[in-house]
Parts: structure tokens; sequence; C-alpha cells
């Protein structure tokens, strides 16, 4: 089975501290990608990634970047957090873009 | 910019009944892909059903079937013979050429027993 974690399900972080989220894949997926989730929001795509040190903006890429050096792990940083990005974030991998995308089970992130 | 709507933020439906949840979406690409993606409470999301645009011949998994109307930009996904494991937050997704999905805002299904 494919599995994909997130390093924490839960995170508080006050304003402006730097914040890093971290997202494992174990099946060799090309393929990684960060969301945001919000309420009546849906799905949003923050940033995704094709390939090691590769990264694409997605729809809301505004005050986060991506860090990816290894193929199985890709993170999302947080530069100066805002309380508007508080949210459920959530990591996804798939071996194409047009294949299935294996979700993570999320971190929720309280920024005070 | 493409755009997903799904117009009913909850439905409910008897156990062993169907029901058929709408997404309509907006774009100028001829070739894309589609997808519902289901949420159980507290749950990994997981794919449901995925439709390449290019296939008239609607896809089915089971239980789930879409309705794939291309010049009507609407993709539904009915739910045959519901069960209690079906109550979920169902997301309809846009895979654009350029490798951008976009999601709707999502139904919350409720079965009811």
């Amino acid at each position: 089975d494919v599995k994909v974690t997130q390093s924490s399900r839960y995170l508080v972080k006050r304003t402006g501290e730097k914040v890093f989220l971290e997202c494992v894949q174990d099946m060799d997926h090309e393929n990684m990608f960060w969301y945001r989730q919000d309420p009546g929001l849906g799905l949003r795509l923050i940033y995704f990634s094709y390939d090691v040190k590769m990264k694409e903006k997605g729809d809301i890429p505004e005050g986060y970047s991506v860090s990816r050096e290894k193929k199985e792990r890709f993170s999302l940083i947080l530069e100066s957090a805002s309380t508007n990005q508080t949210s459920m974030y959530l990591c996804a991998s798939s071996f194409l873009p047009a294949y299935e995308q294996y979700f993570g089970p999320g971190t929720r992130l309280t920024v005070t | 910019a493409q755009t997903v709507t799904q117009s009913q933020p909850e439905m409910s439906v008897q156990e062993a009944e169907t029901v058929t949840l709408s997404c309509t979406y907006d774009t100028s690409e001829s070739d894309y892909y589609l997808f519902w993606y289901k949420q159980p409470p507290s749950r990994q999301m997981i794919l449901v059903i995925r439709q390449e645009a290019y296939k008239q011949q609607n896809a089915t998994e089971n239980r789930f079937s879409v309705n794939f109307q291309k010049a009507a930009k609407s993709f539904s996904l009915k739910i045959s013979d519901s069960q209690l494991g079906d109550a979920a937050m169902y997301f309809c997704a846009f895979l654009s050429t350029g490798n951008q999905f976009y999601f709707g805002t999502g139904t919350s299904l409720t079965v009811i027993p």
C-alpha cells in the first residue's frame, strides 16, 4: 500500500514564526502536491513538484515556498506565518499527474 | 483559470437507495481528466473514480458511476445501493493539461439507515 505521511497532525504556531510541514511518500512517486483545505473553499493547490528540485506554483502560492531535495520528501515552508494561514494542509503523491493521488492524513495548523 | 462547481453543499440518501452528486466545470481545454475523491470523517482522501475527457464511455467502479457530458461540462457521480460507509465529503476535481489540479468545494453526503 502507498503510504503518505505528514510530520504532524496538529500544529500551533505564533504569527511571524517560520513553519515547516513535512511530507514523505514510500512509493517512489514522481509527483508530489501540497494543498490547503478550508471549509466552503474545498482544496486549493499551493505547489506541486514533478521531480527532485523541480516545483511549480499552484493556485495559491503566495506566502509559501517548497523544497524537494529527495524524491520521497516534499516540504512546505511558511516563511512568516500569518493568521490567515490557519488551515488544514494536505500532502499527496502520484506516479503521474493524471493518475490517482494518494493523500496524507493532513496537518491542522493554527496560527495565533 | 479553470473552475469546478459543486452546487450541493449537502446531500442525504437512504441506505440502499441511489444518489447523484453534481459537478460542473469550466475550461477551454479539450484534453483533461476528471476525478471524484471521497474524504470520510477524520480519514484520508481516496480516489473514487477517474474519467479521461477523450473517452466517451462513462467510467464505472462497482457501485459508483459517472455521467460525463463533455459539451455541457458536467461530471456527476451516481452512487447506487448506498451504504453507511459511503457517508463522506465528496470532491470533484479537474486536471488541466498544465498539470494543475482544481477541486470543487465538496458535497457532504449523509447516509440514513
